[in-house]
Order: structure tokens, then sequence, then C-alpha cells
């Protein structure tokens, strides 16, 4: 049973609006959802963090639907400095005990 | 303000021989956490710090892997004997408190030759 999932890789032009989405179906009752963001050869981070509905700041938004299951992170209009991995964090209910888990990550490649 | 120190960068050792990773979070961050990396794989949670107490080391590798964090600030990380497989970048994050925004230090990348 996987305790997230994320698209491997997404490919986008300057400008465009990108929405990856993390399925997380054991995500713990009181639990945030939190996106990263990664550079290579740096540590991940924070982008966003919510709980449910819709969080906007100044680089991104985040829809969590009622059931918490999932949630996805918008991007809008990126740039080729977006080009990253983008990870989504959530504390998961596994095997009776609480884990805080890392998606795999997608990998977002930005084209002029 | 400076964000989360972790040294060494780089270590390349040989198997079966110790290491240790220290990590100084921001200051007045409660939780510090380590993380280990593979290449093309999400951060893995090893052990969780509230103050000075462990409060999740479910993942740590108890027979090899040992952590500590004196006086709740500074933490160091340690392998003995490593292994092979323990190539990895070791991240080391810190927060106000836990379910809060976390910052992350550079990481320690580990070469086990």
């Amino acid at each position: 049973l996987a305790k997230t999932t994320q698209p491997i890789s997404m490919d986008s032009y300057e400008g465009q609006e990108v929405n990856i989405t993390c399925s997380h179906n054991n995500i713990a009752t009181n639990d945030y959802i939190t996106w990263y963001q990664q550079f290579p050869s740096q540590g991940p981070r924070f982008i966003i963090q919510g709980y449910k509905t819709k969080v906007t700041n100044e680089v991104a938004s985040l829809f969590i639907p009622a059931d918490r299951k999932s949630s996805t992170l918008s991007l809008p209009r990126v740039s080729l400095s977006d080009t990253a991995v983008y990870y989504c964090l959530v504390g998961l209910d596994m095997d009776s005990s609480y884990k805080l888990i890392f998606g795999s990550g997608t990998r977002l490649l930005v084209r002029p | 303000e400076a964000g989360v120190v972790q040294s060494p960068r780089y270590k390349i050792i040989e198997k079966k021989q110790p290491v240790a990773f220290w990590c100084n979070p921001i200051s007045g961050h409660n939780t510090l956490y380590w993380y280990l990396q593979n290449l093309g794989q999400g951060p893995e949670l090893l052990i969780r710090y509230e103050n000075e107490e462990a409060v999740d080391d479910s993942q740590l590798p108890k027979d090899r892997f040992s952590a500590e964090r004196l006086k709740g600030v500074d933490s160091t990380l340690k392998i003995q004997p490593a292994e092979l497989g323990d190539s990895a970048v070791y991240l080391c994050a810190s927060s106000f408190q836990q379910a809060t925004e976390a910052f992350f230090g550079q990481g320690t990348r580990l070469t086990v030759v």
C-alpha cells in the first residue's frame, strides 16, 4: 500500500500554471499537509502548508478536498527558476502508529 | 539570521568506520529532525526531537545509528560501523513546533567506500 503518491515528473512552459497532486489516503486526522521545493545539492525549502480547503500565499496555492485524502499544489505562471523537485509531506496513520512521510517527489521541468 | 547549519558538507569513509554529523538548528526552534535522503527519493525521517527528548525514533536503525541533542540545541547523529548502504545525504531540519514550517540545512553527503 503506497504511503503517498505523486507523479514522477511534469513538464511545463514559462508562464503556465502547474498543478501537482499528492495522494495520501491514510492521512492522520489532525495533521497538516505541507509542500516543499528542493534544488540539487540543497535541503528542501518550505512552500505552503494547509489543513483543509484552500490556502494561498505569495508563491503558491494549496487545494485540499473535504476528505483530505489528496492535495494539489498550484504554481501560477511558472518561470525557469521553478524547475525543481516538489514534495508533499504528511503525517500518516500506519500500522497503528503515526509516521511523518515525504512523498517520492515530482520533478518539474519548466521550458522557455 | 543564520539558518540550519550542518557539518561537514561531505564525508568519505571506509566501511566499518564510524562517522558523525553535527547540526546547529535555528535559535529558538524546539523541534529538530534528522532525515536520510537517497538519490532520487524523498527524505526519510530518522528521528525527531522535542527539546532534548527523542519523541519519534521508530525509523532509526538503532543497531548502528545513534543521536543525541544535549541541552535541546545542537544535535549529533552517529553511525558505527558504517555500511556501504549508508551512503546518502543526511539532512537536519528544525521548526518552532512540530507541524509548523521546518527549515532544512544543506545536508551532509556521506559516501561509504
